[in-house]
């Protein structure tokens, strides 16, 4: 089965100051990870995702992700955030490396509320 | 180059009743997904349509079902309505190949239960 918690319900930061959103994950074979916001009242939007190579993945609007497997996290970054990035922010794993039940299959977190003040 | 689309936007239905929500994916998209998303929860993978099948299912009862048109539009369909079902219904669509990995979602349909 496949899974994927978010640790924070909400992160505060200052505008300038760096945004971390954490993400961990478990996965029986190899994980499909992705990141997507979601603005009041929308949809979610598409941030990045990792599916192999590089570790840092770099995506819309400055953010990008660092792929940890020892420590099956995929944290999402922005070296300065923006008022604009207040959000609720999703983090998502796809198992596509076992012929499971959850193969396939989106599996999201909880969210993470980001509240960036002036 | 057109978005998913959904509708409607929010519709207020009764215990008991039944509902219709309505998906245009993408354009060049022919797969559709389709989630539930209580307040303040992730989404919840209902189901996925391809070639006007079901091609997977969450953990949903038989109360929801869907539908895919030839043009890879798709239904949602929920029966005898509990107050339980009351959340933002998003639609996803990808295209099936080397991009199946990444959905793009509409805004979604809220629906009230009452």
């Amino acid at each position: 089965a496949q899974s994927v918690a978010q640790p924070e319900d909400q992160v505060n930061v200052a505008e300038g100051n760096p945004l971390t959103v954490k993400c961990t994950y478990s996965v029986s074979g190899n994980p499909y990870l992705f990141w997507y916001v979601q603005y009041p009242n929308r949809g979610l939007q598409f941030l990045l995702k990792y599916i192999t190579g590089d570790n840092l993945v770099k995506g819309s609007y400055g953010f990008e992700a660092e792929f940890n497997k020892s420590q099956t996290s995929f944290h999402l970054k922005k070296p300065s955030a923006l008022v604009s990035d207040s959000a609720l922010y999703f983090c998502a794993v796809r198992d596509l490396g076992s012929l499971t039940d959850s193969w396939g299959k989106f599996q999201f977190g909880a969210g993470t509320q980001v509240v960036v003040t002036p | 180059d057109a978005g998913v689309t959904q509708s409607p936007t929010h519709l207020i239905k009764t215990r008991g009743q039944q509902v219709t929500l309505r998906c245009s994916p993408k354009s060049g998209h022919d797969t559709v997904s389709w989630y539930q998303q209580a307040l303040g929860q992730g989404p919840q993978f209902i189901f996925q349509y391809y070639e006007e099948e079901e091609r997977q299912r969450g953990n949903f009862p038989d109360r929801f079902s869907g539908h895919q048109f030839p043009n890879y539009s798709s239904e949602l369909n929920v029966n005898a309505l509990l107050l339980g079902d009351s959340a933002l219904y998003l639609c996803a669509s990808s295209l099936e190949g080397l991009e199946t990995d990444t959905q793009y979602f509409g805004p979604g349909t809220r629906l009230t239960v009452l």
